[in-house]
């Protein structure tokens, strides 16, 4: 079956760049998505990109796709302490509606002072 | 902006009660799920629902569970008889329009058996 991988923990210092990776098994993948979770809140869409595309920006968020090597990874510019969070990797065979999101176990973003 | 919400925050059972954890999806969404998070693990797709059937379900979602738009907004997961092992974070989520590609999440209902 599918799979979603991610690292549990990057700590970085406030201000720099964060990069979170995460790699999945299913070709077919059609969406690859981030969602943040923070303490106590549900899991908020961060971003999301197609298949078919390498790079996604917006605003300090930059996603980028090998889809190659199924490797996907968050850059978070100017990292600050409001980006404490779990940041979910997930993925969808299409874009159908019907199946469910494939979700890696989350990596826990420390910002250091 | 809107959001999906569900009710309650946080539910304390009995083993073998039965429970119904609320949502109320985007108003214009036609896609809805169910998802759960047992502490530590991986958020697990339960249940799509769309056109007021069942799209596909996961392996979780076995009889002791099922789903229903009872009124046109809102969307109930029911567990007719709770066990430990069911104790988890319980998301719901909608998607609408033609391509659905956006999921948005509720914040959870927190499910505790006793």
């Amino acid at each position: 079956g599918e799979d979603v991988e991610q690292s549990l923990f990057l700590s970085v210092r406030e201000g720099d760049s964060s990069v979170i990776n995460c790699t999945y098994t299913d070709s077919s993948s059609t969406y690859l998505y981030w969602y943040k979770q923070e303490p106590g809140a549900g899991l908020q869409l961060l971003t999301y990109i197609f298949s078919n595309m390498d790079m996604k920006q917006d605003q300090r968020l930059t996603v980028l796709l090998n889809k190659k090597d199924k490797h996907l990874s968050l850059r978070i510019a100017d990292t600050q302490t409001g980006d404490s969070a779990i940041y979910f990797c997930a993925e969808r065979e299409t874009g159908g509606g019907a199946d469910g999101l494939t979700f890696g176990k989350g990596t826990h973003l420390i910002i250091q002072p | 902006e809107p959001e999906v919400t569900q009710t309650p925050s946080h539910q304390v059972t009995q083993m073998g009660q039965e429970v119904i954890l609320r949502c109320v999806p985007i108003s214009n969404h036609l896609y809805f799920y169910w998802y759960r998070q047992i502490l530590g693990q991986k958020v697990e797709f339960l249940v799509s629902f769309y056109n007021n059937e069942i799209s596909e379900k996961s392996e979780i979602f076995d009889d002791q569970f099922s789903v229903e738009r009872p009124d046109g907004s809102n969307f109930t997961l029911k567990i007719r008889s709770t066990k430990l092992e069911d104790s988890a974070m319980y998301f719901c989520a909608s998607g609408g329009e033609v391509v659905n590609e956006k999921l948005f999440f509720g914040s959870g209902t927190q499910l505790s058996v006793l």
